[in-house]
C-alpha cells in the first residue's frame, strides 16, 4: 500500500492478557517509530528502529513492552500482562532517514484493556 | 527535558475567520519545529516545518515562524475553511540523531459554515 498500515485498528482485551500490534511501514522507509497517544494528549514516543535494530527505546514505559523489526520492514509491538492504564491509541510512523522530522503516520491501533 | 506547550482547545470559528494557535517550546539547543494535523478518521500528517530561527514554514494557507527569542512557533491562517476542521499538534525534534518528536497536547479546531 501507499501509506503506513496498522493492524488491528481496534483491540479489546482483558487485564493480564498478551497483545501484539502490527505496523507495515511505507516501502523503502528505514526508520520506524512507535508512539502512544492517550485521550486528550499528544503522541508520546516509545521506540525508534533504524533498520532491524532498536536505536532508541527510551520511551518504553516498563519491561512489559517490547518491539521487534526482524527484517527491517514490518514491526510488532508486544505488550505482556496488559493493564487498564495501557489503554490508548498506539501509533506507528515511518520515515526516510534523510527527511528531518517528516514522519508518515498510520491511523493507529486503539487498545482497550478491560 | 524538551517539551511543547500549545493552546488548549477546543477552538470554534466561523468560515473565513482568522486563526491563531499558540505554541511555545522548551529545548536544549535549536530544535526543528513542526505542525502536524490530524483530520477526522485519518493519521497524523505533516502540515509545515521550520528548521532554524526566523524560518517561516507554510502550507495550505497556514504559516508559522520560528521565533528563537520567544521560543514560539504559533500557527496562523488568514481565512479558515470548513475543511480545516481537525486536531493540530505542535512538535519539536529532539537533537541527538533519532529524529524523535516531542508533541504538544493538540488543539481541536472546528470551523462552522
Amino acid at each position: 500500500g501507499a501509506g503506513v498500515s496498522q493492524t488491528p485498528s481496534n483491540k479489546v482485551t482483558e487485564k493480564g492478557k498478551y497483545v501484539e500490534l502490527r505496523c507495515d511501514p511505507i516501502s523503502g522507509h528505514t526508520a520506524l517509530y512507535w508512539y502512544r497517544q492517550s485521550l486528550g494528549q499528544g503522541p508520546e514516543f516509545l521506540i525508534y528502529f533504524q533498520g532491524t535494530g532498536a536505536a532508541d527505546d527510551s520511551g518504553l514505559p516498563n519491561d512489559r513492552f517490547f518491539a521487534v523489526r526482524p527484517e527491517g520492514s514490518v514491526s510488532t509491538l508486544k505488550i505482556q500482562r496488559t493493564e487498564r492504564g495501557d489503554s490508548a491509541v498506539y501509533l506507528c510512523a515511518s520515515s526516510l532517514t534523510s527527511s528531518t522530522g517528516e514522519l508518515f503516520f498510520g491511523e493507529g491501533s486503539r487498545l482497550t484493556v478491560l | 527535558g524538551d517539551s511543547v506547550t500549545q493552546m488548549e482547545g477546543p477552538v470554534t470559528l466561523s468560515e473565513e475567520a482568522f486563526l491563531t494557535i499558540n505554541c511555545t517550546y522548551t529545548a536544549t539547543g535549536y530544535p526543528s519545529l513542526f505542525w502536524y494535523v490530524q483530520y477526522p478518521g485519518e493519521g497524523l500528517q505533516l502540515l509545515l516545518k521550520a528548521t532554524k530561527a526566523d524560518d517561516k514554514g507554510s502550507n495550505k494557507g497556514f504559516e508559522a515562524t520560528y521565533r528563537k527569542e520567544t521560543t514560539s512557533f504559533h500557527l496562523e491562517k488568514g481565512s479558515v475553511q470548513v475543511s480545516d476542521s481537525a486536531v493540530y499538534f505542535c512538535a519539536l525534534e529532539t537533537q541527538g540523531g533519532s529524529e524523535k518528536l516531542v508533541f504538544g497536547k493538540g488543539t481541536k479546531l472546528t470551523v462552522n459554515p
